[in-house]
């Protein structure tokens, strides 16, 4: 089945204590991307990846680093969480050719950060 | 920069009516999607829009692309229940990055 595959659905931290969120595609899909989704704000797209050690930032990229070190692999990495990044985040990947096609995505995380 | 705005925020209808969701954006791009998020659940994709007067049907979903206008709607036909849900709409840039901006969304509620 195609999906993408987000750890863990639900993460409760304290601030400062780096944290990593996974994603993973088995679709051989190429763009790979992280948003965030707060109330009332959409989603916001914090970075995105157009394939193996090619990433760039997003809308709202601070607090936040990515790796791309595999296809089918994109980490989100927290160094040190504070509070205002508390929200859902969604992985979402997608092929880079042809362009305009359509994502999928992770069934998404919910942190809290205290 | 770009920027997606969506409206309405919310709308409540009643079941057999039909409404139009509005997308409008600030700069070119001829790369457009909707999507559908069920509460609490995670984002679905409804339609990919691609070039100027692109329309695409789906049920009781149709989607629209003007991108003279900067402008995508999602018509609505004869709403039922099964269509309460959050829509966006997401623009794709198209000069020289590769980043997706979406709009705030449009929570739709069907009255039965």
């Amino acid at each position: 089945e195609a999906q993408v595959t987000q750890n863990p659905r639900y993460l409760i931290t304290v601030t400062g204590k780096k944290l990593t969120v996974t994603c993973s595609q088995n679709m051989n899909h190429e763009y790979m991307s992280w948003y965030r989704q707060d109330p009332g704000l959409g989603l916001r797209q914090i970075y995105y990846s157009m394939n193996v050690e090619v990433t760039d930032k997003g809308d709202v990229p601070e607090g936040y680093k990515v790796s791309r070190k595999e296809k089918r692999n994109f980490p989100l990495i927290l160094e040190s969480p504070s509070p205002n990044q508390t929200s859902l985040y969604f992985c979402a990947s997608s092929l880079s050719e042809p362009r305009g096609t359509e994502a999928f995505f992770g069934q998404g995380t919910r942190l809290t950060v205290v | 920069e770009l920027k997606v705005e969506q409206n309405p925020l919310f709308l409540s209808m009643q079941e057999g009516k039909n409404y139009t969701i509005y997308c409008n954006y600030s700069t070119t791009s001829d790369r457009l999607y909707w999507y559908r998020q069920d509460p609490g659940k995670s984002l679905e994709s409804l339609f990919v829009l691609l070039s100027n007067g692109a329309v695409k049907q789906e049920g009781r979903l149709m989607a629209s692309l003007d991108t003279k206008a900067r402008l995508s709607t999602l018509h609505i036909t004869a709403a039922v229940h099964d269509l309460s849900a959050t829509y966006f709409c997401a623009v794709e840039e198209t000069s020289g990055t590769y980043k997706y901006i979406f709009g705030t969304g449009t929570r739709l509620k069907v009255l039965a």
